[in-house]
């Protein structure tokens, strides 16, 4: 079975410096899918950003950026220039590339941003 | 952009009782999926649907729960005899596809409290 593991509960990070979130998972799947949800005080899962594991370049959404290590199945998130807004639950999640498992989520990494 | 919308966002019942969780989907969405977060925990994986018949479910979805969609836009969750350890907010979400990486759009949740 699939498993996202978050290694840190909490982070904290100082308005306008960069932050990285960890995600390690395991899979057997040579194709899947990687993601990572906000989940701010409002309480709705926002999709952040999404990796395809066959693809080698490290997708990037404005502020938001990922390293991933497909040998090493670590996953981890950066923000840059990190904002107020940016406070919330981190959630890192797989998907297989098919089928019907459903997306697998890790425990979370609650991020405060310190003005 | 179309959202995915839950309803009541906060419901409080007794041990016992019947509830009843309503989600409105995105429109064009054919995948619907229940997930549940017991406070301070990871985001469970419950039920997904499509083609009007559960298409997977996990361990924690037992008898007790049902899901329907009872009118083409609808998505119910249903929890016949609600126990204390069924607290927890609740999210509905939705997908165009099953994997393929197709991202899951996920609704504010229903924060459900059983006494």
């Amino acid at each position: 079975a699939q498993t996202v593991t978050q290694s840190q509960p909490e982070m904290s990070v100082q308005e306008a410096e960069t932050v990285t979130l960890s995600c390690t998972y395991d899979t057997s799947e040579s194709d899947y899918y990687l993601f990572w949800y906000k989940q701010p005080p409002s309480r709705q899962m926002i999709l952040v950003i999404r990796q395809e594991a066959y693809k080698q370049q490290n997708a990037t959404e404005n502020r938001f950026s990922v390293n991933f290590q497909k040998a090493a199945k670590s996953f981890s998130l950066k923000i840059s220039d990190s904002q107020l807004g940016d406070a919330a639950m981190y959630f890192c999640a797989y998907s297989p590339h098919s089928g019907n498992t459903p997306l697998v989520f890790g425990k979370g990494t609650r991020l405060s941003v310190i003005a | 952009e179309p959202e995915v919308t839950q309803t009541p966002s906060h419901q409080v019942t007794q041990m016992g009782q019947e509830v009843i969780l309503r989600c409105v989907p995105i429109s064009n969405h054919l995948y619907f999926y229940w997930y549940r977060q017991i406070l301070g925990q990871k985001v469970e994986f419950l039920v997904s649907f499509y083609n009007n018949e559960i298409s997977e479910k996990s361990e924690i979805f037992d008898d007790q729960f049902s899901v329907e969609r009872p009118d083409g836009s609808n998505f119910t969750l249903k929890i016949r005899s609600t126990k204390l350890e069924d607290s927890a907010m609740y999210f509905c979400a939705s997908s165009e596809r099953q994997g393929l990486g197709s991202p899951l759009h996920f609704g504010n949740g229903t924060r459900l409290t059983v006494t």
